[in-house]
């Protein structure tokens, strides 16, 4: 079954903090990954991105993610956060080269306090 | 940037009627647009993937009759709940794929429409 799962459901963190958070999917055949993040009141936007070449993905905001293959993993990491990274982060999959149908996973909420 | 809209951004209805939402791609094209629902604190569930020109194809679970879609044109989807009922309450979003090229299509979310039956 095609799936997403994230580890964290809510993660808390002092400013400056480093961040990770998980996620893993099970989907057959080659993937996009994606991951999205939704600030409070707003609608979901796309941080970053991987469909092929190197598995480091660096996105907008310092957000980088890397994709290990034989993990089935696509973790999100950012060094140093900031109160205002405060906000619900989800993993998405979809299939490579097709309509982009999007699976997401359940969403991790982050409170980044000052 | 890619820029999808939806309206209205916010519909509160009586139970039994039946409720429009638009879905547009402002600056680009879309022969598919997808449906979700966000239930709270939840995350995003596909209900049904817009086709312009021909028919939508449904998820597993997802009422056609009541979930009417109809991709009008390249830039316009509409998702239509008939008879809504209470549980039918939940926030609604449409994406629109823009492509970079072969297989490297990326969704783009509109900012969602809040539904409230009472």
């Amino acid at each position: 079954a095609q799936s997403v799962s994230q580890h964290n459901h809510h993660v808390i963190l002092s400013e400056a903090a480093s961040l990770e958070l998980g996620c893993n999917y099970s989907y057959g055949g080659t993937v996009n990954l994606f991951w999205y993040v939704q600030y409070p009141g707003q609608h979901l936007q796309l941080l970053l991105k991987y469909f092929s070449g190197d598995p480091l993905v660096k996105g907008i905001k310092g957000f980088e993610a890397e994709f290990i293959k034989s993990k089935f993993s696509f973790n999100l990491r950012k060094p140093s956060v900031q109160w205002s990274d405060t906000a619900e982060y989800f993993c998405a999959v979809g299939p490579s080269g097709g309509y982009n149908k999007l699976i997401f996973g359940a969403g991790t909420r982050l409170a980044v306090h000052p | 940037g890619a820029v999808v809209s939806q309206h209205p951004s916010r519909v509160i209805c009586k139970s039994g009627t039946s409720v429009k939402i638009e879905c547009r791609s402002l600056d680009f094209q879309a022969t598919t647009m997808f449906w979700y629902r966000q239930f709270p604190k939840q995350s995003l569930m596909l209900m049904a993937t817009s086709n312009e020109g021909s028919k939508a194809t449904y998820e597993q679970g997802v009422e056609k009759d009541k979930f009417l879609i109809n991709h009008a044109s390249l830039t316009l989807s509409t998702l239509t709940v008939t008879s809504a009922h209470p549980e039918d309450s939940s926030f609604y979003i449409c994406s629109a794929p823009s492509s970079g090229g072969a297989g490297t299509d990326t969704q783009y979310f509109g900012p969602g429409t809040r539904l409230t039956v009472l």
